[in-house]
């Protein structure tokens, strides 16, 4: 069975801080995938990344940074000077290419104050 | 393309009665599921499609049905609404394999069983 374990509930920050979203995962299968989607207040689900098992380097999106380490099976998202706009909750979540269903984690609350 | 449609946004419900929530999609995506949200669970798999014809049980399928007769369209049923169905449900498509595996969400209905 897939599980996906986002420790942090809930983590509040001052704006311009960085901050990092842990993601732990386990699964028995040797391909998969890992995404991170972000969820505004205004509900909807917005895609931002997705890193398959064969593929560890760490990824660079403007602000956003991506650490994938196989050893840990970790998965961790790191927002760069954060901005009130980042507000949001966080998913982690876990694709076997068998099911092609996802596993989420909890979710991360993320509060950024001005 | 519209994407992943949902309807209804919202619903309210009294105990014991049954409503469809509507998805469909326009992308002639193979793979259709049901997820809903509770505060603090993240999103669990309902039921899922593999294909027109073809469905099978997720996560927490207890009081919920589902057909897909179809490529467009997946309702999911509730057959008699209980308060703990009380939530927010994703319909959610993809590809399917081989392809990418990314997950195209709908917006979402919140949906309130008194």
């Amino acid at each position: 069975a897939q599980k996906v374990t986002q420790a942090q509930t809930e983590i509040s920050v001052v704006e311009k801080e960085d901050v990092t979203l842990d993601c732990v995962y386990e699964t028995r299968d040797t391909t998969y995938y890992l995404f991170w989607y972000k969820q505004p207040p205004s509900g909807e689900l917005v895609f931002l990344i997705r890193r398959n098992s064969f593929d560890e380097q760490n990824e660079i999106s403007g602000r956003y940074s991506w650490n994938f380490q196989k050893s840990t099976s970790s998965f961790n998202f790191t927002i760069t000077a954060s901005q009130v706009v980042d507000s949001a909750v966080y998913f982690c979540a876990l694709l076997i290419r068998a099911g092609n269903m996802l596993t989420f984690g909890g979710g991360t609350r993320l509060m950024v104050k001005p | 393309n519209a994407g992943v449609t949902q309807t209804p946004k919202f619903q309210v419900l009294k105990t014991g009665q049954s409503m469809t929530l509507q998805c469909a999609q326009d992308m002639n995506h193979e793979y259709m599921s049901w997820y809903r949200q509770d505060p603090g669970m993240g999103l669990r798999l309902i039921h899922y499609s593999v294909g027109a014809g073809i469905t099978d049980q997720g996560e927490v399928p207890n009081g919920y049905n589902v057909s897909r007769s179809t490529t467009e369209d997946f309702p999911l049923r509730l057959l008699s609404a209980a308060p703990s169905q009380t939530s927010v449900y994703f319909c959610a498509s993809s590809p399917g394999t081989g392809v990418s595996y990314e997950q195209y969400f709908g917006p979402g209905t919140r949906l309130t069983v008194t």
